[in-house]
């Protein structure tokens, strides 16, 4: 346990409306990422985070934006929902060193109706 | 794209070892492989990694060929709560930049 936390965990939603997500994590690590789940695509990365405010595309980034102005925190907002971003989606820090293993939240599963 | 392959699904008895096989041809010699799994509706979760020697911790060993094309996870003892999709990932890129690219997995069904 890496001291992950995800808010909330589940959540529905019109098309249209905007979301944040938000990850917490208690240890202090640099590197943050989100994901997303799908029946039939395993995991991919949506956004990155390396630091306070250094944040990059992952390779489904297209409707959605991230900041981070905490160490601690890492959120992941989609402007204007769609169904197609109905999926889980899940956090990760990166544990930093030689190899960098990743350690993932909980996710929170999203509907967009 | 996953720079693995591996066989979409294993069973495998409760008490005995099980061995589910990684392809990676095309690793570069600085590439890490590395083994998650994910148990139902759960985050995945990190297993090993390894380079090129063997590697053993509490949970799995890691088996990687001496010309590093492929590599094995063993779970000595299964059990019933072992039933999960395990992927292997390869690396890419470095220093936390790196993408993790999960492919669709095996799903290894552990039976009593």
């Amino acid at each position: 346990d890496a001291g992950i936390t995800q808010s909330p965990r589940h959540k529905v939603t019109e098309t249209g409306t905007p979301v944040t997500l938000r990850c917490h994590q208690t240890e202090n690590h640099r590197y943050m990422y989100w994901y997303r789940q799908d029946p039939g695509h395993g995991l991919r990365l949506i956004h990155y985070s390396y630091g306070v405010k250094d944040t990059d595309k992952g390779e489904v980034s297209d409707g959605y934006s991230v900041s981070r102005s905490k160490t601690e925190d890492f959120l992941l907002t989609l402007e204007s929902a769609t169904s197609s971003q109905t999926s889980v989606y899940f956090c990760a820090i990166s544990v930093s060193g030689v190899t960098y293993e990743q350690y993932f939240g909980p996710g929170t599963r999203l509907t967009v109706t | 794209d996953a720079k693995t392959t591996q066989p979409p699904s294993m069973d495998c008895a409760e008490g005995r070892a099980a061995n589910l096989p990684c392809n990676h041809s095309t690793i570069s010699g600085n590439e890490y492989v590395y083994w998650y799994r994910q148990i139902h509706s759960q985050g995945p979760q990190y297993i090993i990694h390894g380079l090129k020697n063997n590697e053993t911790n509490e949970m799995a060993s890691l088996i990687i060929t001496e010309d590093r094309k492929s590599s094995t996870l063993i779970l000595p003892h299964a059990t019933l709560r072992d039933t999960a999709v395990y992927y292997c990932i390869v690396r890419v890129g470095q220093g936390g930049s790196e993408k993790l690219v999960f492919g669709k997995g095996t799903k290894l069904t552990v039976n009593p």
